[in-house]
């Protein structure tokens, strides 16, 4: 059974920075590109960034690009988003995703249940 | 960025009968279009990807169809368990982008 499980959001204060982690289990992590979805409250589905199953092609939606950084590690089966530079309309719960297909990343499958970030002075 | 715009943004329908929801895409995205569907307090989950393919366990009365830039879900009979905000998504281009939902909500 794919699981994905997120963790490391909280209130954090504008200017800040926080890590982020999905740890996956349930199948082949190194085969599947991830991806991170966010959504703030109240408000639709925005993708953030996505990441090929090698972690050598990485891709960012421009409201986070140069600020936000995702990466991953195979051999811990966990997935990053490192978050700098943290501003109010960041204020969202973040879902990680699994690739449907493979190692180029294109849509999510499996969802975890997201882990909310607030950033608040 | 491809701008993908659902309507309408709430649709008002009974159990048992049918629904359709409605997604254009800016410029073309091909067929890859994806529907997922999202219940209060609960993750997004995939219903339909290459505009009409039904995710692995998605019942039968949820069908996809389009190409291009017009898209179209259908519910064929309402259950009670389909009220719930609906998006679609492309996967045709850099940056995936999502529409603003749709909330089918009970009549």
């Amino acid at each position: 059974e794919v699981q994905l499980l997120e963790s490391g959001g909280g209130l954090v204060q504008p200017g800040g920075s926080l890590r982020l982690s999905c740890a996956a289990s349930g199948f082949s992590f190194s085969n599947y590109a991830m991806t991170w979805v966010r959504q703030a409250p109240g408000k639709g589905l925005e993708w953030v960034s996505s990441i090929s199953g090698s972690g050598g092609s990485t891709y960012y939606a421009d409201s986070v690009k140069g600020r936000f950084t995702i990466s991953r590690d195979n051999s811990k089966n966990t997935l990053y988003l490192q978050m700098n530079s943290l501003r109010a309309d960041d204020t969202a719960l973040y879902y990680c995703a699994k690739d449907l297909w493979g190692s180029y990343p294109q849509l999510g499958d499996y969802w975890g249940q997201g882990t909310l970030v607030t950033v608040s002075s | 960025e491809i701008v993908m715009t659902q309507s309408p943004a709430t649709l008002s329908v009974s159990p048992g009968e049918r629904a359709t929801l409605s997604c254009r895409a800016s410029q073309t995205v091909s067929s890859k279009l994806a529907w997922y569907h999202q219940k209060p307090g609960q993750a997004p989950r995939l219903l339909i990807y290459g505009a009409s393919t039904r995710a692995t366990g998605v019942p039968a009365r949820f069908s996809g169809s389009g190409s291009g830039t017009e898209f179209t879900l259908t519910i064929s009979s309402l259950q009670s368990e389909d009220f719930a905000l609906y998006y679609c998504q492309q996967y045709n281009d850099w940056p995936r982008t999502f529409g603003q939902g749709t909330k089918l909500e009970i009549k």
